[in-house]
């Protein structure tokens, strides 16, 4: 257990549905991230915030949406995703100094259908 | 902007031996560096953190090291085992506000029994 804890941990939904997945750590850390990993390629880094603002969006398509409600919480929001949007999705945090370790979740499992 | 290489790719090796995964970076202006190990569809489990200031961490059998100036580290497995059998991750910090975390495309290590 790292102490950051995503749900759900798989997830199946159609092209046209709506879904939110969401992250949550009581570290006390301040930085949470939001990663895709597919099949074959590194981790790619989605979405970055920090002190509850989004610092960086690395040209995340619009149909991918963050939102961090609070510095324990980070959702990502999906509607009318395509079946290459099919990946693990990890959620890390820490803190915005960099000089402590990332603890990752154990990621949510999407596949869209 | 950074990039992180991570040699080889795989690697699969006899139970008891010493081996040395390698991983390289283009940007020597890090924050820090961390060695993350993950089994198959799950999440990443950190290993082993160190700092910009820092040489080489020890953590068990494990022994990372780290020397910014040519922008390499190497993770030393000691009388490696089956449970050793995952992939084994890289990542950079960078100074920027945002503390990305880059990640390395990973070495999959099997330990054969």
């Amino acid at each position: 257990e790292t102490g950051v804890t995503q749900t759900p941990r798989h997830l199946v939904m159609g092209m046209t549905n709506k879904k939110s997945l969401k992250c949550e750590q009581h570290l006390g850390h301040n930085a949470m991230y939001w990663y895709k990993q597919s099949a074959k390629k590194p981790l790619e880094l989605m979405f970055v915030y920090s002190l509850e603002e989004r610092v960086e969006n690395n040209s995340v398509p619009s149909r991918f949406s963050p939102e961090c409600p609070n510095s324990s919480h980070l959702f990502l929001h999906l509607h009318t995703l395509q079946p290459e949007d099919s990946a693990l999705y990890l959620c890390a945090s820490s803190q915005e100094s960099g000089s402590t370790e990332a603890f990752f979740g154990q990621g949510t499992r999407l596949t869209v259908v | 902007k950074q990039e992180v290489t991570q040699i080889p790719a795989a690697l699969s090796v006899p139970e008891g031996e010493n081996l040395v995964l390698n991983c390289s970076f283009t940007d020597s202006a890090i924050y820090n560096l961390q060695w993350f190990r993950q089994d198959p569809g799950k999440g990443l489990t950190s290993l082993l953190l160190i700092q910009s200031s820092q040489r080489e961490q020890t953590s068990g059998r494990l022994n990372a090291s780290l020397d910014k100036s040519s922008g390499r580290s190497t993770l030393y497995i000691a009388a490696s085992q089956p449970g050793d059998s995952a992939t084994y991750l890289c990542a950079v910090m960078g100074y920027s506000s945002a503390s990305k975390i880059i990640f390395g495309s990973g070495t999959r290590l099997s330990i054969r029994p």
